[in-house]
């Protein structure tokens, strides 16, 4: 089934240590997205990405990186100096000229 | 950066009922998407809008394009327990092919 997967559901992190959340796609889609949802909040755009090899900061970058090495990838590094990072991040993709963004399941990031 | 004002907050409703949320702009939007997300999960987009006064259902729901650009509404019609979660808008501005920014959510609880 065509799709974007995130991996891992739940993951759980000491402070100040970096961690990378998996994002995958197999829709051939163009550009993919990585959003931070808080409680009570709307989606907050991190980095996008509309080719391979290249990328753009969104709203809340700082503390963030990024890489777009293949079409179906677009993992997201979780750094230390990103002050408070427990939160639920949503990666989607969308096909060129399309405004329809599709997410994937989400995962749950704790730093305890 | 542009903000979608979405209302209301919450809304708690008798399984059966019709129910009304709405998003508005100060700014034009080329597009407007809502979707729906369960605890937990990644949204699902429910309808696109594409026209100004498109006006689309999806069985129950039925969503608006705003004539002014700035605006638009969803309805459920006769509420059912499953209908439970939290509702988006989301815009896609003129200046920005690629982004889209979203409402806080409406969070509907349907008591059985």
């Amino acid at each position: 089934d065509g799709g974007i997967t995130q991996s891992p559901k739940y993951l759980f992190r000491k402070e100040g240590q970096n961690v990378t959340l998996s994002c995958e796609q197999n829709l051939n889609h163009d550009a993919m997205y990585w959003y931070r949802q808080d409680p009570g909040q709307g989606l907050r755009l991190i980095y996008y990405s509309q080719i391979v090899n290249d990328f753009q900061k969104g709203d809340i970058a700082e503390g963030y990186s990024v890489s777009r090495e293949k079409k179906e990838s677009f993992p997201l590094t979780v750094t230390s100096a990103q002050k408070n990072p427990t939160a639920f991040y949503l990666c989607a993709s969308i096909s060129s000229g399309s405004a329809e963004q599709f997410f994937g399941p989400g995962t749950r990031l704790t730093v305890l | 950066g542009q903000q979608l004002n979405q209302s209301p907050q919450s809304m708690f409703i008798q399984e059966g009922e019709d129910v009304s949320m709405n998003c508005t702009s100060s700014s034009i939007f080329n597009t407007w998407l809502w979707y729906k997300q369960d605890p937990g999960e990644g949204p699902v987009l429910l309808i696109a809008l594409y026209k100004a006064g498109e006006l689309t259902s999806n069985g129950r729901l039925t969503a608006q394009f705003g004539i002014t650009r700035k605006d638009s509404f969803l309805n459920i019609s006769a509420s059912i327990p499953s209908d439970v979660g939290i509702y988006f808008c989301a815009g896609q501005p003129l200046s920005s092919n690629y982004k889209l920014t979203f409402g806080k959510g409406t969070l509907l609880t349907v008591n059985p």
